[in-house]
């Protein structure tokens, strides 16, 4: 079984400054990681995803995470933030083995960006 | 190109009744899955439909069923609905069902169960 803990529910931010979303994952095989953002009133967004190859993964809108596989972890990391990334983050896995790659959400972390 | 549709938008049912939401998938998608979301938490997997199919199922009670037609579509039934189905419930299509593989979101259908 899998399970997602995303260390902040909350965190807001300054306009232009950096920010980090924690996320570490327990699971008893291997996994690939996702990170999806919810805008109010909408459906899930593919930020970025790790299947293999370099730890380090590029998104949209400006967002990377890192793979950590000793400390199970993949933050999402931003060098600037703006408004218009306020919203809800989710980080998620699905096994590497598992038929049809059902997703295990965590709880969700909510960044607002303020001006 | 649409992409994952679902429909109503909003349901409101009272406690012991039941609800059918419906979801079309992305174009040349396959696969459809569900989710239960509350309020305030992450995504819960439901179940997942490829070729007609149920493949894989959450924890979630047989009050909990489903359908995907020819065309890909797919339909959550919840019979004797409870307070606690209140949530957002997500639909997401891919191709396939190789690990992985991303799923698109539709906007979802908010449920309120009085």
């Amino acid at each position: 079984a899998q399970s997602v803990t995303q260390l902040d529910s909350q965190v807001p931010v300054f306009e232009e400054a950096p920010v980090e979303l924690r996320c570490n994952y327990s699971s008893s095989v291997s996994v690939y990681l996702f990170w999806y953002v919810q805008y109010p009133n909408q459906g899930l967004q593919l930020l970025l995803k790790y299947l293999s190859g370099s730890t380090l993964v590029k998104g949209i809108n400006g967002f990377e995470a890192e793979f950590n596989k000793s400390q199970t972890s993949f933050h999402l990391r931003k060098p600037s933030v703006h408004i218009s990334d306020t919203a809800e983050y989710f980080c998620a896995v699905s096994a590497t083995d598992g038929q049809g790659g059902k997703l295990i959400f965590g709880q969700g972390t909510e960044l607002s960006v303020k001006p | 190109d649409a992409g994952v549709t679902q429909s109503p938008t909003h349901l409101i049912k009272t406690r012991g009744q039941q609800v059918t939401l419906r979801c079309s998938p992305k174009s040349g998608h396959d696969t459809v899955s569900w989710y239960q979301q509350a309020l305030g938490q992450g995504p819960q997997f439901i179940f997942q439909y490829y070729e007609e199919e149920e493949r894989q199922r959450g924890n979630f009670p047989d009050r909990f069923s489903g359908h995907q037609f020819p065309n890909y579509s797919s339909e959550l039934n919840v019979n004797a609905l409870l307070l606690g189905d209140s949530a957002l419930y997500l639909c997401a299509s891919s191709s396939g069902l190789r690990p992985g593989t991303e799923q698109f979101f539709g906007p979802g259908t908010r449920l309120t169960v009085l």
